[in-house]
């Protein structure tokens, strides 16, 4: 079983649409998890950390659920900028700096 | 965040060359890793570049094909050696952010995109 799966899409939704995507991982010790959203041709740039209560950024909502080890993005009131892969990232088994270990990622595209 | 200068950002390089890409980070980290993200697909982790030490590398990755130096806790550098066309990828180092890695995560250089011939 893969370390992180992910959906990869491609999720084609119009303007203004709420989308969500979801993520598992198999490593149940796991401490930190983050979205990075990756651009065309760019490097990974981090998105937001998922906390255990759960977070909101703007139009952005994350989601943890330890239990079943899934975490989840809400995107609302989606934007042309949105397109882009969104890479569900999970780290820390053994101590705060281990390295990231990256989703395949899921592939959005919004439309006008 | 921490920020990363990593150079060159591309190049073309005949099969059996070596190439040495440099990630220089504005701020001292106490650890750095190195990335491949073949086309199409995510990242996977090539060593953890570390300070004084010789860099730890993950399953599939040797330190003669990819040898890393890292003289400082500012600098790493990843050699990538006697390529061959599957070396073709995109390669990335990152550093820790500037709030510990379990709050933001790491910062990544902006990549360097190798073609082999």
């Amino acid at each position: 079983r893969k370390e992180v799966e992910q959906d990869p899409g491609p999720f084609n939704v119009p303007e203004g649409a709420t989308v969500a995507f979801n993520c598992t991982y198999s490593n149940s010790a796991s401490q930190s998890f983050f979205w990075y959203r990756q651009d065309c041709r760019k490097e990974p740039k981090l998105l937001m950390s998922v906390y255990s209560s759960g977070n909101e950024d703007g139009r952005f909502t994350a989601q943890l659920n330890r239990a079943s080890q899934y975490i989840s993005l809400l995107i609302r009131d989606s934007k042309l900028s949105d397109s882009a892969t969104y890479l569900c990232v999970v780290n820390g088994w053994n101590s705060g700096n281990t390295p990231l270990v990256f989703g395949k990622g899921t592939r959005l595209s919004v439309i006008a | 965040s921490a920020v990363i200068s990593q150079k060159p950002s591309r190049d073309i390089c005949q099969r059996g060359t070596s190439l040495t890409i440099q990630c220089q980070v504005d701020s001292q980290v106490t650890m750095m890793f190195w990335y491949r993200q073949q086309p199409g697909q995510s990242l996977t982790l090539i060593a953890t570049a570390n300070q004084g030490s010789e860099a730890t590398y993950e399953s599939g990755f040797v330190i003669d094909k990819f040898p890393i130096s890292r003289p400082n806790l500012t600098f790493s550098t990843l050699t990538v050696s006697n390529m061959s066309p599957e070396d073709s990828s995109i390669y990335l180092c990152s550093a820790e952010g500037d709030r510990g890695p379990t709050v933001s995560g790491y910062t990544f250089g902006s990549g360097t995109r190798l073609t082999v011939v």
